[in-house]
């Protein structure tokens, strides 16, 4: 079956742009993770959701960063007024339902966000 | 809080021969343990997962790890390296700290395997 899907694979903007990116998890997964790795780095939380509501944003570094996921399976990343600190690889990763622990997670090939 | 810490950045080895990829974690409660591997330009992929459950863990690939609660390691093994397995390595730990699961990633472990 179809793995978990984000676009646009490559986004090149300018400093102070808004950008989104987009993520589609495996059909039936209710969590949806979002990360953050940068070169050398391992993958860095920023969000979960579970079900259309982000059970723990805690990893979102700022107020610039905002995740939604309005019917509980496409997710949208949003990142206003960017800057060249946000450059990175963007995953997204989904997974079963909890059930008395943390399952497997899916990953997507990225987004890879270049801020100029 | 939960931590991991990897503590080689790269391993080399030869085709053929064993492969020893180290991980240790800290975590306040009972932790679930995983490796990821990345190829270039792929996804990540899971290698092997602990839960509580026997502490020897076998993986996809010929990989396993063996969760060491005295120890606080996790560290992923292979009796023999083939070349396909030259990839960065992730040691991931989930405990329920502040009530949900979050994944903490390790720092990563480049295999480079010679032929």
């Amino acid at each position: 079956g179809a793995g978990v899907s984000q676009t646009p694979s490559n986004k090149v903007t300018e400093k102070g742009k808004y950008v989104e990116l987009r993520c589609d998890p495996i059909s039936g997964h209710t969590a949806l993770y979002w990360y953050r790795q940068s070169l050398g780095q391992g993958p860095e939380f920023l969000i979960y959701f579970q079900g259309t509501g982000a059970a723990d944003d805690s990893g979102l570094p700022n107020d610039r960063f905002f995740a939604v996921r309005p019917e509980g399976s496409v997710s949208t990343l949003k990142i206003q007024r960017t800057e060249r600190g946000d450059s990175a690889m963007y995953l997204c990763a989904s997974s079963p339902r909890l059930a008395g622990g943390v399952n497997e997670q899916f990953f997507g090939p990225g987004t890879r966000l270049t801020v100029l | 809080a939960q931590s991991v810490t990897q503590l080689d950045s790269h391993v080399s080895v030869s085709e053929g021969t064993p492969v020893l990829l180290r991980c240790n974690y800290s975590s306040s409660y009972s932790p679930s343990l995983f490796w990821y591997v990345q190829h270039p330009n792929k996804g990540l992929q899971l290698l092997l997962k602990y839960t509580s459950a026997a502490t020897l863990v076998k993986g996809i690939n010929g990989f396993e790890a063996e969760f060491k609660k005295s120890e606080t390691s996790f560290h992923l093994t292979k009796p023999s390296a083939h070349m396909s397995d030259a990839a960065e390595y992730f040691c991931v730990v989930s405990d329920q700290t502040g009530g949900s699961y979050i994944p903490t990633f390790g720092r990563g472990t480049s295999l480079i395997v010679h032929p």
